[in-house]
């Protein structure tokens, strides 16, 4: 139980152009999911938080216009990087809180490898 | 505000002997969650072991427990018999309770289990 997908797992993009990562919990609800960028060899950080139904919360020092967050069900949440450049390139991680299990923690993602030529 | 700290960035254990991978943390909240996870390779991060500060009985999953000290604020984890698919990353996080359920990470120990 408590798996999470994301879609892609990779994805190559030109400057420019705009990508959107798919979160989804297989096999709970989750209200809440989470939206973190991990660069190599270095820990996870937090982007934002992703609240089904309701505006997402930033972190200090993200572009929400540019990292755009939508949760419109129980099951889904994505991210769309907004005209991308090399910058941008990272590992993408998202996570989804199982409330029901009462446990409050967070299940992971297998990751999205976005690459921006 | 809170913080998390891994001070072993590296470390190595042969196969089948025990191992510690420090955390310490800092906060003024009572109630909060511990956590460890691994990354391995695949980078697929996987819960290990969680422990509520409330209980004071350590947390135990297999071969993995943990050391929670609460007036000392540090939360190791221990594992024993180590194999070689317990090469990894592993994290420490903590989540402040009742809150914004967030985690914040320390900065990771890269552990690697040799044959």
């Amino acid at each position: 139980g408590a798996v999470v997908s994301q879609h892609p797992s990779w994805v190559i993009c030109k400057s420019g152009t705009s990508v959107k990562i798919e979160c989804r919990s297989l096999d709970f609800q989750a209200t809440t999911m989470f939206w973190y960028r991990q660069f190599p060899k270095q820990s996870l950080m937090l982007m934002a938080t992703s609240n089904e139904g309701s505006k997402a919360t930033y972190e200090q020092g993200v572009e929400k216009d540019k990292f755009l967050i939508n949760h419109a069900s129980l099951t889904l949440s994505t991210l769309t990087v907004t005209s991308a450049h090399p910058e941008d390139s990272s590992f993408y991680i998202c996570s989804a809180r199982d409330q029901k299990r009462g446990t409050d923690t967070q299940y992971f993602g297998p990751g999205t490898r976005l690459t921006v030529l | 505000a809170q913080t998390v700290t891994q001070s072993q960035p590296e470390m190595s254990v042969q196969e089948a002997e025990t191992v510690t991978l420090s955390c310490t943390y800092d906060t003024s909240e009572n109630n909060y969650y511990l956590f460890w996870y691994k990354q391995p390779p695949s980078r697929q991060m996987i819960l290990v072991i969680r422990q509520e500060a409330y209980k004071q009985q350590n947390a135990t999953e297999n071969r993995f427990s943990v050391n929670f000290q609460k007036a000392a604020k540090s939360f190791s984890l221990k594992i024993s018999d180590s194999q070689l698919g317990d090469t990894a990353m592993y994290f420490c996080a903590f989540m402040k309770h009742p809150g914004t359920y967030k985690y914040i990470f320390g900065t990771g120990t890269r552990l690697k289990v040799l044959a």
